[in-house]
């Protein structure tokens, strides 16, 4: 079957535009997580939704960042005001449930670079 | 909040070789999980293990919950084992991961 996709792959702005980022979960997955990769560094934690609903968003940065996963399958993370700062890999995963040993199964990242 | 560890941050190995990622935590956790990632940024999960040892193929991974502390073994590298490879935290009570930086590693046929 289909795995985790994101679109686009790779996403070039200016500084100050809005984006939409947007994620495609596994068919079935309820758990949807987004994680920003910056340069030489591991994932960070973004988010988190059960669901519909965001179960744990305390990694968002700011105010700037937000996302939704309206029908409890694609989300979209969407970036304000965008800033230099906001360049990285954001990735995007899905696991069946929640559940500290569910496998997370990644998408293939969107790379974003704000000029 | 949880600090992840890795050691080391790059490893150059001969094909063959006896390969050894090491991982420690500051708090306590739920689960431990090995994570690779290559070239293009796909990661792919290993190993997820929250007590003693998990073998897969030529991949084994070990914690010690008393340390703190977890390592991913590769036995008979081989050059299409390089990628980098993460591990990840997630803690008591939450599905929140904490990721260390990552292991680089070559393996040079």
């Amino acid at each position: 079957g289909a795995g985790v996709s994101q679109t686009p792959s790779n996403k070039v702005t200016e500084k100050g535009k809005y984006v939409e980022l947007r994620c495609d979960p596994i068919s079935g997955h309820t758990a949807l997580y987004w994680y920003r990769q910056s340069l030489g560094q591991g994932p960070e934690f973004l988010i988190y939704f059960q669901g519909t609903g965001a179960a744990d968003d305390s990694g968002l940065p700011n105010d700037r960042f937000f996302a939704v996963r309206p029908e409890g399958s694609v989300s979209t993370l969407k970036i304000q005001r965008t800033e230099r700062g906001d360049s990285a890999v954001y990735l995007c995963a899905s696991s069946l449930t929640v559940g500290v040993l569910e496998t997370q199964y990644f998408g293939p990242g969107t790379r974003l670079l704000v000029l | 909040k949880n600090e992840v560890e890795q050691s080391p941050q790059n490893l150059t190995a001969q094909e063959g070789e006896f390969i050894t990622i090491n991982c420690s935590y500051s708090v306590g956790i739920s689960a431990l999980h090995w994570l690779q990632q290559h070239p293009g940024g796909g990661i792919v999960s290993l190993f997820m293990l929250s007590s003693g040892k998990k073998k897969h193929g030529r991949l084994i991974a070990t914690i010690n919950i008393q340390e703190k502390h977890s390592s991913l073994h590769i036995t008979a590298s081989h050059p299409r084992d390089s990628a980098v490879y993460i591990c990840a935290a997630s803690g008591a009570g939450s599905y929140q991961l904490t990721f260390g930086k990552g292991t680089k590693l070559s393996v040079i046929p």
